[in-house]
């Protein structure tokens, strides 16, 4: 069945030092969404990329679609306290969406 | 807009009781509504898909005669866990996707239950 991974499964990083995370499909993807929950919290609606090689931005944050629509990354610029948390990429499958394996990051301050 | 309530957010029943968790979607009707089980670090796990009006799907694995999902309005989809036990331990989250139209494959979660069975 469709799988989506995310590397690496987790990262810590200095605050002010850069994130990147990962995400893989086995599958071609209509579009690719990105989400992030907090400690304790549900996920939260980032964003969707739809266009094959689709970079999008949210202030420090930059999103992009491979040109294969089978893989995607999230980066961060220097990364902040409030950064912490999960990020989920996901994908598309008949009317389901189908989570990636998620990144934890921590910020050390 | 867009807001997903759930309710409890958290609830410690015996083993062998049911328990009851509603989902809501308060300023959208929602035809489909989803709902997840999340162990602790790990990532969101579908159960279920709830259709307005009609019997939920389940994904392969899943019992439904233990988690019964009704979703009996375009507002409102419950999941029972009936005869809880410890293993059922676990978080609980509803997503609600916003009527075709309109950023269909968006999905809004609520903040989740927290069930623990003792």
């Amino acid at each position: 069945g469709q799988q989506v991974m995310q590397i690496p499964q987790y990262q810590h990083v200095q605050e002010g030092e850069d994130f990147t995370t990962y995400c893989n499909s086995s599958t071609t993807l209509s579009n690719i969404q990105w989400y992030k929950q907090r400690p304790g919290g549900h996920p939260v609606f980032l964003i969707q990329l739809v266009k094959s090689g689709e970079v999008k931005k949210q202030k420090r944050l930059t999103f992009q679609f491979g040109e294969a629509k089978k893989n995607s990354s999230l980066h961060i610029t220097a990364t902040q306290t409030t950064d912490v948390g999960t990020y989920f990429c996901a994908g598309p499958r008949a009317d389901k969406l189908i989570f990636g394996t998620g990144t934890r990051l921590q910020v050390f301050p | 807009g867009a807001v997903v309530s759930q309710h409890p957010s958290r609830v410690i029943c015996k083993s062998g009781t049911s328990v009851k968790i509603e989902c809501r979607s308060l300023d959208f009707q929602a035809t489909t509504m989803f709902w997840y089980r999340q162990f602790p670090k790990k990532s969101l796990m579908l159960m279920a898909t709830s259709n307005e009006g009609s019997k939920a799907t389940y994904e392969q694995g899943v019992e439904k005669d233990k988690f019964l999902i009704n979703h009996a309005s375009l507002t409102l989809s419950t999941l029972t866990v009936t005869s809880a036990h410890p293993e059922d331990s676990s978080f609980y989250i509803c997503s609600a996707r916003l009527r075709r139209g309109s950023r269909t494959d968006t999905q809004y979660f609520g903040p989740g239950t927290r069930l623990t069975v003792l």
